[in-house]
């Protein structure tokens, strides 16, 4: 199966900075890839999927970007509510697998 | 509205069999684009998947846990259907259904806590 690798494992930033989160995968996913934001004591909420789309009500602060086995979410001028954990997903091979997850904290 | 809901306990002990249930409402679990997966969370953990059935009602499971798991579903209820056996402290984790639809998990319940503890 597909070994998803985030990085970095914490992030630290200020309300108003950019984010970049880092997904490498061990082998291609192309572009089937998505991403997750999850709150604590919520569940996951799809942000963005083929790598680059974005979910219904996913504000445009969020993209994501690559392809192959290293692909980015960026989030721009980060909002209070942005500081969370955000997972990478693969979908190209089955089963699908999850990245351990990056912590967006308020630096 | 489409939602996801699971039920099930919220503590077992060693060795027990845990049955869990996700009911879903607003879409058809016979929908042939769409399936249902569990996925579970141990507390301060990444998200592990577990378990799927297929809208032609085909399974397919963890390679890891295959021999302790069983998915199933009753479409006259709109409900799936996980039971895992022998469960371990191990196990104790948050439990979600997800909706799989075009291939991606667009819609998640709340989740279940389930802890495992004598």
């Amino acid at each position: 199966e597909i070994v998803l690798t985030q990085s970095p494992a914490t992030l630290s930033l200020s309300p108003g900075e950019t984010a970049t989160l880092s997904c490498r995968a061990s082998q291609t996913v192309y572009g089937y890839l998505a991403w997750f934001q999850q709150k604590p004591g919520q569940p996951p909420r799809l942000l963005i999927y083929d790598a680059s789309k974005r979910a219904t009500g996913i504000p445009a602060r969020f993209s994501g970007s690559g392809s192959g086995t290293d692909l980015t979410l960026t989030i721009s001028s980060l909002e209070p509510e942005d500081f969370a954990v955000y997972y990478c997903q693969q979908r190209r091979s089955w089963p699908p697998t999850f990245g351990q997850g990056t912590k967006v904290e308020i630096k | 509205q489409v939602t996801l809901k699971e039920s099930g306990p919220v503590l077992v002990k060693p060795t027990e069999t845990l049955t869990l249930t996700c009911t879903v409402s607003g879409f058809s679990l016979s929908n042939d684009r769409m399936g249902v997966s569990w996925i579970r969370q141990p507390p301060g953990k990444a998200l592990e998947w577990l378990a799927h059935i297929f809208s032609n009602d085909e399974k397919s499971y963890s390679s890891s846990l295959r021999t302790r798991l069983t998915i199933t579903r009753d479409t006259s209820k709109s409900q799936v259907v996980l039971t895992m056996t022998n469960m371990d402290p191990v196990d104790t984790a948050t439990y979600y259904c997800a909706r799989l639809k075009d291939w991606y998990f667009d819609l998640w319940g709340r989740g279940t806590l389930v802890s495992v503890s004598s």
